[in-house]
């Protein structure tokens, strides 16, 4: 059964900082690895998909890599800003289905 | 892409009741899915719903609590059954922009459960 784990829980940082919020994954027959953004109050809005034979992706200052071997997904937020405040969800796909086991979420607080 | 929207947007109920969500997509999917985010939690798959089939629950879901609809290609309902304070969450459904995996998938704004 897959599960996902994501750490920090929690992360409180300065304007402009550099970050990376980890996510882990107990089954490697992962088919994708998608990150999403949750704003308080709403539902989720997609920021990265990576594909089982893609190793990162990138959208301006957001990058997603994908470590199947090791179980691990990292998303690197670049010099971020207060509007990144949210919490963040990764997800992965299996192969046989199209659903989404989610991990724990890291809920970000940017401050100015 | 696909937008997806979702009634009601929230709703306070009294234990004992039922309440019916509806979520409408703008294109033709073939699988829809519902989600319960309880409290400080993250999403968990709560059943897929096929056009034309039953729905297939996950471990700990059950046909009897969140009975499932899916008349058509673009709309699905999930009703909460008999509620208790328990099934406070927000729900939330979702497709799929490719089948297969190939696109991301796309989530409603959901609905915001408080049961009394």
């Amino acid at each position: 059964k897959q599960e996902v784990t994501q750490i920090p829980a929690a992360l409180s940082v300065p304007e402009g900082e550099n970050l990376v919020l980890n996510c882990s994954f107990t089954d490697s027959a992962i088919y994708n690895l998608q990150w999403f953004r949750q704003d308080p109050g709403k539902g989720l809005t997609s920021l990265l998909l990576i594909q089982s034979s893609q190793r990162e992706q990138t959208s301006g200052r957001l990058n997603a890599s994908l470590d199947k071997s090791s179980g691990r997904s990292t998303l690197y937020i670049a010099a971020s800003q207060p509007g990144d405040s949210a919490t963040y969800l990764c997800a992965g796909g299996g192969w046989d289905t199209d659903k989404l086991i989610f991990g724990t979420g890291t809920r970000l607080q940017v401050f100015p | 892409s696909a937008v997806i929207s979702q009634k009601p947007s929230r709703d306070i109920c009294q234990r004992g009741t039922s309440l019916t969500i509806q979520c409408q997509v703008d294109s033709q999917v073939t699988m829809m899915f519902w989600y319960r985010q309880q409290p400080g939690q993250s999403l968990t798959l709560i059943a897929t719903a096929n056009q034309g089939s039953e729905a297939t629950y996950e471990s700990g879901f059950v046909i009897d609590k969140f009975p499932i609809s899916r008349p058509n290609l673009t709309f699905s309902t999930l009703t909460v059954s008999n509620m208790s304070p328990e099934d406070s969450s927000i729900y939330l459904c979702s497709v799929n922009g490719a089948a297969g995996g190939a696109d991301t998938q796309y989530f409603g704004p959901g609905t915001r459960l408080t049961v009394l």
